[in-house]
């Protein structure tokens, strides 16, 4: 069965660092998202994007956050000058269209010190 | 603003019982997705529904697009089963808006 693969699974990164995690959606699919979740809290959306740009963004994707397709196969989240409050479980989905399937990574785990 | 409430939050359950979760949300949608989701934290889609019924093994998806609810059931549940349960909306545009889970524990 196709799967999104995330990396790392976990990353311990210092406050004021940039970090960034890496996806590999499903090959064929065209939508791809990037979720979070604080510990204990729901998950929240942060940026889809759809024809190589930006379709919808939350108000939490600020200009910290950037997002990048850069060979056609990763998708790419990068968190510039990392706070403490970035601290979160970070979920990339893919789909097929609009209305499709979501399929789900298995998550980084950003832990910011 | 599109709220998704799920409930119940927490629900105890013996081996073979019949489980019922259920979601309601607040503005009309064009899908509602039930995930699943385990302790390590991944997250596996489960049903992706717009009207009536669908089912798959021991899992039943239900939703009512006029009273804005949807029910996930599960038959002759197992420890396996335990998880969270999460259902998702999908109103306009593009992002799914996610209800805060039902965490199910099902006891041998």
């Amino acid at each position: 069965e196709p799967e999104v693969t995330q990396t790392p699974s976990h990353q311990v990164t210092q406050m004021g660092q940039e970090v960034i995690l890496r996806c590999v959606p499903i090959s064929n699919h065209l939508y791809f998202y990037w979720y979070r979740q604080i510990l204990g809290q729901k998950v929240e959306f942060l940026v889809s994007f759809y024809n190589n740009e930006i379709s919808e963004k939350s108000e939490i994707f600020d200009d910290q956050f950037s997002v990048e397709r850069p060979d056609g196969s990763n998708f790419t989240l990068k968190i510039r000058s990392t706070k403490l409050e970035d601290s979160a479980m970070y979920f990339c989905a893919c789909g097929a269209g609009v209305n499709t399937e979501a399929f789900f990574g298995q998550g980084t785990r950003l832990t910011v010190v | 603003k599109n709220e998704v409430e799920q409930s119940p939050q927490n629900l105890t359950a013996q081996e073979g019982e019949f489980i019922t979760i259920n979601c309601s949300y607040s503005v009309g949608i064009s899908a509602l997705h039930w995930l699943q989701q385990h302790p390590g934290g991944g997250i596996v889609s489960l049903f992706m529904l717009s009207s009536g019924k669908k089912k798959h093994g021991r899992l039943i998806a239900t939703i009512n697009i006029q009273e804005k609810h949807s029910s996930l059931h599960i038959t002759a549940s197992h420890p396996r089963d335990s998880a969270v349960y999460i259902c998702a909306t999908k109103p306009l545009g593009n992002k799914l808006v996610f209800g805060a889970g039902t965490i199910l524990r099902v006891k041998s």
